[in-house]
């Protein structure tokens, strides 16, 4: 089945610093989309991408759709400790019985103040 | 919107026993997941239901799972009977259509014992 590599698994920064991790999948993807997870909670969306080459920010954070379909990679800006967590890719494609998320295993982010 | 509720947050159960999860998607979507998430395997779908009808349950581990959606705003995921390898979080997620971003609930925490 389709596999999503996520880098790296685990970062530990100093606050202020940038961070970028990324995703590559096996196979092609017609959306992605990027996820965080605090302790105890769910997966809450971040942000879609639903083109190939597409750039798109959400404050600090900003992501990429690769123009091979099969990556994508999340940047954050001068990280804070609210950004510690688990931020998790996952990748869609959909139409006909088919439209579910596949997750990669998630990067958990630690910010050092 | 309350977003999606799950309940119960906690389930400590023993070996054998029943369990049900259950879940009340945002109204207005069309399009309900049931996942499971633990530390080897990370996110995995169990099963999805588009307008109440199960549509892919090739994630289901076996025949001691099952996963109903009598309405569109009511769900349950039961395990019977129920073993030590089925502890983890499990999740419910729903989407207003497919390639949308899914909203997750915050998860039950299950302990079989």
């Amino acid at each position: 089945g389709q596999q999503l590599n996520q880098s790296p698994q685990s970062m530990f920064i100093q606050e202020g610093e940038d961070v970028s991790m990324n995703c590559t999948s096996s196979s092609i993807f017609n959306t992605w989309l990027w996820y965080k997870q605090d302790p105890g909670e769910g997966p809450v969306l971040l942000i879609a991408l639903y083109k190939a080459g597409e750039l798109t920010s959400n404050g600090r954070l900003t992501a990429q759709f690769g123009i091979t379909r099969k990556d994508s990679f999340l940047n954050i800006s001068a990280s804070i400790p609210s950004d510690v967590g688990i931020y998790f890719c996952a990748g869609m494609n959909y139409g006909g019985s088919q439209g579910n998320l596949i997750f990669g295993k998630g990067t958990k982010l630690s910010v050092k103040p | 919107d309350a977003g999606v509720i799950q309940s119960p947050r906690h389930e400590v159960t023993e070996m054998g026993q029943e369990v049900t999860l259950r879940c009340k998607p945002i109204s207005g979507h069309d399009y309900l997941f049931w996942y499971r998430q633990t530390m080897m395997r990370g996110l995995e779908l169990l099963i999805y239901f588009n307008n109440n009808v199960p549509i892919d349950d090739s994630g289901m581990p076996e025949d001691r799972f099952s996963a109903k959606m009598p309405n569109a705003s009511f769900s349950t995921l039961k395990i019977q009977p129920s073993e030590p390898r089925d502890s983890a979080v499990y999740f419910c997620a729903s989407s207003p259509r497919q390639g949308n971003g899914y909203t997750f609930g915050s998860g039950t925490r299950l302990t079989v014992v």
